[in-house]
């Protein structure tokens, strides 16, 4: 079966902190991967995605995630975080050519960012 | 800008209440889709549908059900609430097939039910 895991359930930084949030999914073959970010009380948007291509794919806000296929990950990062970026992320991935598309999603990670 | 409308952010019901959450999308998706979110468990899929009234069970069907009976709206009600559905629903639309961007989700904004 498809899944997705975060291993980070609360992350506590200070601003200008380096960030990488862990993701990892169960699936060989071609897989689309996702981060999505939930603001506090705002709804989920859509980060960055992988679908083919250059491993390292970039996103909004300054945030980046290599895919990296040999380890079955997909993690997050930014270099310097701020106070903005408080939220709860959430890594999803689907393989390619299976039935219809809803993804599956982790757990999810919060990220406290501390002024 | 909005493209995926839930009609209630906030529902108290009672336990054995029918519920109704309504979720339509304006940008022509052929999927969409409900899912519960809760603290620690992340998103499960409740229901989705690639068409209309077309519907496929997800994770956790049950004691739910699902109405497409148009393109643009997807309805997921709730028979008989019970204090176990409390929790947040989300909505989400995608266009169908397996190309990549097929699999780009966009979200509501969510509704939250307390069930009493």
């Amino acid at each position: 079966a498809q899944s997705v895991s975060q291993h980070n359930h609360h992350v506590i930084l200070s601003e200008a902190a380096s960030l990488e949030l862990g993701c990892n999914y169960s699936y060989g073959g071609t897989v689309n991967l996702f981060w999505y970010v939930q603001y506090p009380g705002q709804h989920l948007q859509l980060l960055l995605k992988y679908f083919s291509g250059d491993p390292l794919v970039k996103g909004i806000k300054g945030f980046e995630a290599e895919f990296i296929k040999s380890k079955f990950s997909f993690n997050l990062r930014k270099p310097s975080v701020q106070w903005s970026d408080t939220a709860e992320y959430f890594c999803a991935g689907k393989k390619l050519q299976t039935g219809a598309n809803n993804l599956f999603f982790g757990t999810g990670t919060r990220l406290t960012v501390i002024p | 800008d909005v493209k995926v409308t839930q009609s209630s952010r906030y529902l108290v019901k009672r336990t054995g209440e029918k519920v109704f959450l309504e979720c339509v999308q304006d940008m022509d998706h052929e999927n969409m889709f409900w899912y519960r979110q809760d603290p620690g468990l992340g998103l499960r899929l409740i229901y989705f549908s690639y068409d209309v009234k077309m519907k496929e069970k997800g994770d956790i069907p049950e004691g739910y059900s699902v109405s497409r009976e148009k393109k643009e709206r997807f309805s997921l009600i709730l028979e008989s609430a019970s204090t176990n559905q409390t929790s947040m629903y989300l909505c989400a639309s995608s266009l169908r097939g397996f190309l990549s961007g097929a699999n780009v989700l966009t979200f509501g904004a969510g509704s939250r039910l307390t069930v009493l």
